[in-house]
């Protein structure tokens, strides 16, 4: 049973417009929502976070928006860059648990020139 | 050195073997986190260590034996490993006093158990 889903395997962009990377999960326990992007042979590297008492954070070209009645979170990459092809993962912690974070299966994206 | 840094890079052992993985924090944080990742799988958290007390071992097989002599040192020793047990094997730190903080990774140690 997953609480956090990304349905997208892999994602295919054009360099210069907009990759949208979505989220979905279960819990809604969930107060904190983190994107990670993982580069082959590295570890996960952290992007950018989100609370749940918010419902936008926005970091130079990333953006993570959430959307807690749907429990739906997406990250907005604009433009897009070939740099940013990697895997990239939602996290999710409930809340009052120490820092757990259950992970969705991961995006692969591409951003081609 | 900076960050979490995990050895060895890469590791093959025998089903009969014992042998152990380290992680290292120099972020100065109070918690660590080993997770397993197995091919097309999310990452699976396995055990957490909140100021060196082990506060969640997420039903994980007794052939892993975590340890944590302080808030910078993290081992997970392995004994007798089946081959599903080979995957990529994460260790991750935070600050969790401070709110809610991200964990960082270190690089893994990929496992082959032959």
């Amino acid at each position: 049973d997953q609480q956090v889903k990304q349905n997208s395997p892999s994602l295919s962009v054009q360099e210069g417009r907009i990759s949208i990377l979505n989220c979905d999960y279960t819990n809604s326990m969930f107060d904190y929502f983190l994107w990670y992007k993982k580069y082959p042979a590295e570890g996960p590297t952290f992007l950018i976070s989100i609370s749940s008492i918010k419902d936008k954070n926005e970091d130079g070209r990333f953006t993570v928006f959430l959307n807690k009645s749907a429990k739906h979170l997406s990250l907005h990459i604009v433009p897009s860059q070939p740099g940013d092809s990697a895997v990239y993962f939602c996290a999710a912690s409930p809340y009052n648990q120490g820092g757990k974070l259950i992970f969705g299966q991961g995006t692969e994206l591409s951003v081609k020139p | 050195e900076t960050g979490v840094t995990q050895t060895p890079r890469h590791l093959v052992m025998g089903m009969t073997n014992k042998k152990s993985l380290k992680c290292e924090q120099h972020l100065g944080h109070n918690a660590m986190y080993w997770y397993k990742q197995s091919a097309k799988k999310p990452l699976e958290l396995m055990f957490v260590y909140n100021f060196k007390e082990q506060t969640e071992n997420n039903s994980v097989p007794s052939r892993f034996s975590p340890e944590c002599p302080n808030s910078s040192h993290l081992f997970l020793h392995l004994h007798t490993l089946q081959p599903e047990d080979s995957a990529l094997y994460l260790c991750a730190s935070s600050q969790v006093e401070r709110g809610n903080q991200p964990q960082h990774f270190g690089d893994g140690t990929r496992l082959s158990i032959l």
